[in-house]
This record gives C-alpha cells, structure tokens and sequence, in this order.
C-alpha cells in the first residue's frame, strides 16, 4: 500500500544533542510538511516543501531545519533540542491543489532527557 | 483570519447512542473542509472531503455534512472502536497548501 512512513517511531535525545527525524512516501505527491503536535493539542505546522521549494512557517524556531533531497524522502533536524521541544513530530504529504486532503505518517515521539 | 473551532472538546456516548460533531469556520474562499480520525500515539487518519455547502460524504457509521459556515460529523450507533480524537481542518484562499486544524473532539464510547 502506497504509504507515509517516519522513523523511528521513539526517539531519546539528550537535552541539546541534534537529533534528526525521517520521513519517506511512496505515493509520489509533490508537497510534504512537518507538524509538531503536543499532547492534546491540534498539530503545528513547521514547514512545508512544494517540490523542493522551501516554506517556513514565520514562528517555527531557528533551532529547526529541514531537508528534502528527492521527492520521496524529507528530514527534520532539531539542532539543539530542549525540554520544549518533547513533542509528537508528524510528517504529511498532498498533491498539489487547493482540495487535496493531506496523508499522515504514524509520527515520530521525541523525548528529551 | 481564518479560524476553525471545534466542540464538544470532549465527548462520552454509550455504545449505540448517536450523535454529533461540530466543526465551526470563519475563513474566506473555503478550499476544501476535512476531517480526521487520530487514535492516541498515531497519526490522522483521514476520513473525508467536503468541497461545497449541501455536500454530504458518508463511510461506516460515520456521516459529514457541511453548510456554509459549519460541518457535522455524525456518529450512528458507535461502537467502542470509534473512540478517537477527532480533527477538522479547512484549505482556505489565505493558506495555499497549508491546513487550518481545529482543536479536535475526543470521543469516548462506552461498552
């Protein structure tokens, strides 16, 4: 089955080590976006790329980066995490076009000790 | 601004005791309204796609309605296994690509 798939799905990282998070896609669609979500809470959209065309989002911290080297794979590098940022990290991708539901991975939780 | 808002926060049926969810919108030129299913440490699961007020979409016992200013997420007869957080998220003029996410409904269904 075509697919989004994010590992690991648990990741540790100690307080200020970077620490890098991947995403993969089988269904060839040209957008993918990271979302942060916190208990509870609605996710929060990071970034996005349209092709390899880079969005951020105007109050996703410094301290977050992204990579897409081709279509079917994307990165989340947090460089220097904080307790902050313990957090469910999702990663979705569309086609392009204003109507296009977004698919979901099953997401990558990140502790921070 | 656009903005999506959600209720009931939080929602108990018992098993077989229908009922409903509102997803409530102000945002101009509506993309598309969607909504989610997301189970604790998953991701969403998406459900439907409602384009236009009138349109209807229906799959299992759940049921989506959408109006010019709102969208319903009906639930008939649920069971145990429809307990879930529930997200709506509108496309809009404003954002292009991007999602508008409400903050969810969790509903708990009761054996």
């Amino acid at each position: 089955d075509a697919m989004v798939i994010q590992n690991p799905r648990y990741q540790v990282t100690q307080f200020g080590k970077p620490v890098t998070l991947s995403c993969s896609q089988t269904l060839n669609h040209n957008v993918m976006y990271w979302y942060q979500q916190k208990s509870s809470q609605a996710p929060k959209l990071l970034f996005h790329y349209y092709d390899k065309d880079f969005n951020n989002e105007a109050d996703t911290p410094d301290n977050f980066q992204s990579r897409r080297p081709n279509t079917s794979f994307c990165f989340l590098d947090i460089r220097s995490p904080g307790l902050g940022d313990a957090a469910m990290y999702l990663c979705a991708t569309s086609r392009q076009g204003g109507g296009q539901p977004q698919h979901f991975g099953d997401g990558t939780r990140l502790s921070i000790l | 601004e656009d903005q999506v808002t959600q209720s009931p926060e939080a929602l108990r049926l018992q098993e077989g005791e229908s009922s409903s969810l509102n997803c409530s919108y102000t945002v101009s030129g509506l993309r598309g309204l969607f909504w989610y299913r997301q189970d604790p440490g998953k991701g969403p699961e998406f459900l439907f796609t409602l384009y236009s007020a009138g349109e209807e979409k229906e799959k299992e016992r759940l049921k989506a309605t959408l109006t010019k200013k709102e969208s319903f997420l009906h639930i008939t007869a649920p069971k145990p296994e429809d307990s879930a957080t529930y997200l709506c998220a509108v496309r809009t003029d404003n954002y292009g690509q991007n999602f508008v996410f409400g903050p969810g409904t969790r509903l708990s269904v009761l054996p």
